[in-house]
């Protein structure tokens, strides 16, 4: 079984604080697919980065980071300098590798950027 | 390119009627996955099809049913409508591991 575990239920920032947002996952899948997710109000789920496993590299997208760490299981996410505009549902996401179409959400993250 | 689209947006349904809910993937995506988001489960897997075969499937009762098209247009069913549907239904399509979310269809039973 998969499970994906985000502890943080909500977060409160100012505005231009860096933010970062937690995920644990579970898989014996030795193959497998990490996601981050945004849901603003509107409800779509926006896909914002993955990560293979097999590519433990972390990288820096704009002013969007992670720290994906096989030995912890976790695959963290950072907003720097975060606007109001990040306000949203963060979701974490995992997929096997020998899961057709399934991904295994974690709870979500309420982010709340305040100007 | 044009995203994942949902029709319809919105529903209200009474208890024990029947809904379809149809999905249009991204042109070239030819897997589709739908889900189920409520305030207490959160984000739910209900089934994938590729090609017109359904190759995954969730722990959904048999009341939920879809099917995928020749081009890959995709339509969820759910029979005997209870109170407990009430959610956001999502669809995915995607052509490798990522997929990408249409707006989602707000079902509310009555």
């Amino acid at each position: 079984a998969q499970k994906v575990t985000q502890a943080q239920t909500e977060i409160s920032v100012v505005e231009k604080e860096d933010v970062t947002l937690d995920c644990v996952y579970e898989t014996r899948d030795t193959t497998y697919y990490l996601f981050w997710y945004k849901q603003p109000p509107s409800g779509e789920l926006v896909f914002l980065i993955r990560r293979n496993s097999f590519d433990e590299q972390n990288e820096i997208s704009g002013r969007y980071s992670w720290n994906f760490q096989k030995s912890t299981s976790s695959f963290n996410f950072t907003i720097t300098a975060s606007q109001v505009v990040d306000s949203a549902v963060y979701f974490c996401a995992l997929k096997g590798g020998t899961s057709y179409g399934k991904l295994t959400f974690g709870q979500g993250t309420i982010l709340t950027v305040h100007p | 390119k044009a995203g994942v689209t949902q029709t319809p947006r919105y529903l209200i349904k009474t208890r024990g009627q029947q809904v379809t809910l149809s999905c249009s993937p991204i042109s070239g995506h030819r897997s589709v996955s739908w889900y189920q988001q409520t305030p207490g489960q959160g984000l739910q897997f209900l089934f994938e099809y590729f090609s017109e075969t359904q190759r995954n499937k969730g722990n959904f009762p048999g009341r939920f049913s879809g099917r995928q098209f020749s081009n890959s247009r995709s339509e969820m069913n759910v029979s005997t409508l209870e109170l407990g549907d009430s959610a956001l239904y999502l669809c995915a399509s995607s052509r490798g591991e990522t997929q990408y979310f249409g707006p989602g269809t707000r079902l509310l039973v009555l």
